[in-house]
């Protein structure tokens, strides 16, 4: 299996919401990451975990909270959205953080 | 932070024409990564290169990373309408031995038939 699963495809919440975002993938890999990324604009990169651990958090607000609950899944959980939020989410794999990354498909978010 | 420079932004080209986006570090960098996004999809891996003056092909791609590692070139020969896409280099540098890659800005390509 050489895939990164991402649900939901599309997410539409209120500011006053709580959603949660999630990843999968079952290639072993060590290194999972969250991207944000706006239309015409490259992945930015929010946070990267490896070995489970949080490894970096690229200032992102205190609205995003990552979660890794095992090897194979990443959570990213959502509260108190800004419209300026809205984008497309995607996630990535890879063995180690030096290795090439597979992306999921993301979550379209729009945040009302 | 450091930065990878990737121009041009856009470009466009007839089809069969050929195209070239290229990337630039002020920093020796590790590696490159190449990515490919088409239109409302993901990024999608093409190839990485480590060695200084490296080069690499897949069919109508050439790859090719500068002899001081500061540099990076993709080269497609006679473009097709499935080139169509946003074309990204990720460099990646040793500090604190996290190897992450940062993304450049990315060329769209746009291919008329």
């Amino acid at each position: 299996d050489t895939e990164v699963t991402q649900t939901p495809k599309h997410l539409v919440m209120g500011m006053t919401n709580k959603k949660s975002l999630k990843c999968e993938q079952h290639m072993g890999h060590r290194a999972m990451y969250w991207y944000k990324q706006k239309a015409k604009k490259p992945p930015e990169l929010m946070f990267v975990y490896s070995y489970e651990k949080l490894s970096i958090n690229e200032s992102v607000p205190s609205r995003f909270s990552p979660e890794c609950p095992n090897s194979s899944l990443l959570n990213l959980h959502l509260h108190a959205l800004q419209p300026e939020d809205s984008a497309l989410y995607l996630c990535a794999s890879s063995q180690y953080t030096y290795n090439e990354q597979f992306f999921g498909p993301g979550t379209r978010l729009t945040v009302l | 932070g450091q930065q990878v420079m990737q121009i041009p932004q856009y470009q466009h080209v007839q089809e069969g024409e050929d195209f070239t986006t290229y990337c630039n570090s002020s920093t020796t960098l590790s590696n490159i990564q190449w990515y490919k996004q088409r239109p409302g999809g993901h990024p999608v891996f093409l190839i990485q290169l480590v060695k200084s003056g490296e080069v690499k092909k897949q069919k109508r791609l050439t790859f090719q990373f500068g002899e001081a590692k500061k540099n990076s070139s993709l080269h497609i020969t006679a473009t097709q309408t499935t080139d169509v896409g946003t074309y990204f280099c990720a460099g990646s540098w040793a500090s604190g031995g996290s190897y992450i890659p940062t993304f450049g800005r990315g060329t769209s390509l746009i291919v008329h038939p």
